[in-house]
């Protein structure tokens, strides 16, 4: 399996900062990778999709980049509203994988 | 609006089983491959199973197999997930998915359309 190490594991700033969370894969995913927000109690909500493309609907200040093992995404101006859990997501094959989570908090 | 309406979550003694439901609606149900994912309290998220839109292909984690069988009933527009064996270690939130597609080939891209999840607690 296609293992993700994503970092780091939690992370603090203040609002309107410029934040950055990474993620390797174990092998080349080429761009086969999500980025999902999780809020306690609540369903991942798809953020980025094959790397850098924004989900409809998710404002533009999330972004991806990346492919082949090494990704990151960011956010170019924390807002209150994204204190959350974020993931990377790898789907190159049947076998998905999740990184372990960055947990976002405002300083 | 596309919607996702997992059921059948519970408390249930370790070794029994149960079966998950995951109700579609305003899709296309036979044009997707369907996925089940799971978060453990407090952990992060885990792929457990796909299955393509006609319900011929099936693919598991290794951590469920031969424990969890994925299954769909088109017509009903529901997806299943019949748990056997359970353990204290199954207990987690058990969250429904849309895939990208068919899902017939080589992979199966998760979409943006989730469920809100049905949590399972493995207790005696």
């Amino acid at each position: 399996d296609i293992q993700m190490t994503q970092s780091p594991s939690s992370l603090s700033a203040f609002v309107g900062d410029r934040v950055t969370i990474t993620c390797q894969a174990s092998q080349d995913i080429d761009k086969y990778l999500n980025w999902y927000q999780q809020k306690p109690g609540k369903a991942p909500k798809l953020l980025i999709y094959d790397a850098s493309n924004l989900e409809t609907g998710v404002p533009s200040r999330f972004s991806g980049s990346g492919s082949g093992t090494h990704f990151s995404f960011t956010i170019s101006s924390l807002q209150p509203e994204d204190i959350a859990t974020y993931y990377c997501q790898q789907q190159v094959n049947l076998l998905i994988t999740f990184g372990q989570g960055t947990r976002l908090e405002i300083k | 609006q596309v919607q996702l309406v997992e059921s059948g979550g519970g408390v249930v003694q370790p070794g029994r089983s149960l079966r998950l439901s995951c109700t579609a609606s305003d899709f296309s149900f036979t044009n997707h491959g369907m996925h089940w994912v799971r978060q453990a309290p407090g952990k992060g998220l885990e792929w457990v199973a796909v299955i393509s839109h006609d319900g011929s292909n099936k693919y598991y984690a290794d951590s469920v197999k031969g424990r969890f069988t994925i299954s769909r009933d088109n017509s009903m527009k529901t997806l299943y997930l019949q748990i056997n064996s359970l353990r204290t270690d199954d207990t987690a939130v058990y969250y429904c998915a849309r895939g990208r597609g068919y899902c017939g080939g080589s992979s199966c891209p998760l979409e943006g359309y989730w469920g809100q999840g049905t949590l399972v607690a493995v207790s005696s």
